[in-house]
Order: structure tokens, then C-alpha cells, then sequence
């Protein structure tokens, strides 16, 4: 029973095309990430959502669209995919974060691996 | 501007030796480090933490070592094992910026081979 899922796993798409990359957690977490590990394997923080409500939105551009139906998912929308969108992209979940207090622990998904020719 | 780095791309220990992977970061309003371990096609996993309070902090075999004055940190693997091979990512948060302190910034990764 996996607790942070994302589908597709794989997606292989052509440029200029619109797709949706969703997510979802049964762990019972308030807030979710969408992260970007690109071909020099850094991982960036793209989006934050906590109880449906954009926190952190990281100068992502505007073709990337995060939705967060209820707080068990939060979805990504691509629009007009370029070559450099290829990467893996990473959702994760965690409580809710309290100033001043221990990170919460962040649990990803298995990846959703993106190619864009 | 990468904020945390691992300056060791790769490791190669033979199995019951040490691990020592390094960390460096360049923003002071870090105050909390976490470990992550990652392997092939899956999302990473949490390792191990240690707050800006601390130095040190255990857990089995990983031990974390903080020294803030050099913004360098260090996970060690003792003994090691052929299941610790992965790739090991340093991260780094500002507990204090409210909402923004669930902002995890993330080194380049660090790959381990235990050799049996």
C-alpha cells in the first residue's frame, strides 16, 4: 500500500504537447511538493501546497500548473512541453510545517520519468 | 547559486568500512539538515536529521556530524553494508520562515558503491 503514488511513471511526449502528471497521499498529510530532478540530478522544489492552498511556487514558469483537489492529491499540468522540461519530476508529502520546529520528514513518490522529443 | 553542496560526486568503500560523505552549505538561515538515500527509479528516503542546536546525531549506523562555523556537515555509515549503495542526498531548511520552512534545498548527491 504505497503511500505517496504518482501516474504516469513513464510518459515520452511531443513538444508543444499538454499533459498531467497526479499524485496522491494516503499518509494523511497537510501539505504536498512537487520537486524537478534534472539531467544533473539536482533536485528542486517546483510547488508547495498545504490544505489545497499554494505556499511555495519557486519561479516555476507559467506553463506549469500545480492543482490541488483536496489535500490527499496535487496534480501537475504542463502546457506547451519544451525539450528542457525533460527530467524526473518527484511528488512528496508532510505534515504541515510549524516555525521554529523540526523539519517534517518529506515523503516522495517514485518519480515520473518525463521525455520530451 | 547551489546553496548545499556535495563536492564528491562518487565513494567506493569496501563492506564493514566507514562511509563518509560530505556536505557543504553558504546560507547562515539554515538551521535544520536532513539526509535522504535514494536508489535507482525510486524517490528518495529520509535518512537521518540533525538540528542547528545539535552536533551530533545517531541513529545505528548513520551518525550525523554538524559544525556550523565551517557550514559543513557529514554523514557516516558504519559499518557499511552492500544495501547502503545508493545515492545520498544532503538537504538543508529554514525552520523559522513559516511557511517557506518546508522548503527542502538539496545537494547534487553523493553515489555510494559498497563493495562485498
Amino acid at each position: 500500500d504505497t503511500a505517496v503514488s504518482q501516474t504516469p511513471k513513464y510518459l515520452v511526449t511531443q513538444m508543444g504537447n499538454d499533459k498531467s502528471i497526479k499524485c496522491e497521499q494516503n499518509l494523511g498529510h497537510d501539505t504536498m511538493y512537487w520537486y524537478k530532478q534534472d539531467s544533473k540530478k539536482f533536485l528542486k522544489i517546483m510547488f508547495s501546497y498545504n490544505n489545497k492552498e499554494l505556499i511555495i511556487n519557486e519561479t516555476v514558469p507559467n506553463r506549469f500548473s500545480p492543482k490541488s483537489p483536496d489535500k490527499a492529491h496535487l496534480n501537475l499540468h504542463i502546457n506547451s512541453l519544451e525539450l528542457g522540461d525533460s527530467a524526473v519530476y518527484f511528488c512528496a508529502s508532510s505534515q504541515a510545517q510549524t516555525p521554529g520546529h523540526k523539519q517534517e520528514t518529506q515523503y516522495f513518490g517514485p518519480g515520473t520519468r518525463l521525455l520530451v522529443l | 547559486d547551489q546553496q548545499v553542496k556535495q563536492n564528491s560526486p562518487s565513494l567506493s568503500v569496501q563492506e564493514g568500512r566507514i562511509s563518509i560523505l560530505n556536505c557543504d552549505y553558504t546560507n547562515s538561515m539554515f538551521d535544520y539538515f536532513l539526509w535522504y538515500k535514494k536508489y535507482p527509479a525510486e524517490g528518495p528516503t529520509f535518512l537521518i536529521s540533525i538540528s542547528s542546536i545539535k552536533d551530533k546525531n545517531e541513529d545505528g549506523r548513520f551518525t550525523v556530524f554538524l559544525n556550523k562555523s565551517a557550514k559543513h556537515l557529514s554523514l557516516h555509515i558504519v559499518p557499511s553494508q552492500p544495501g547502503d549503495s545508493a545515492v545520498y542526498f544532503c538537504a538543508a531548511s529554514e525552520s523559522f520562515s513559516g511557511a517557506a520552512g518546508n522548503k527542502l534545498t538539496f545537494g547534487g548527491g553523493t553515489r555510494v558503491l559498497v563493495k562485498p
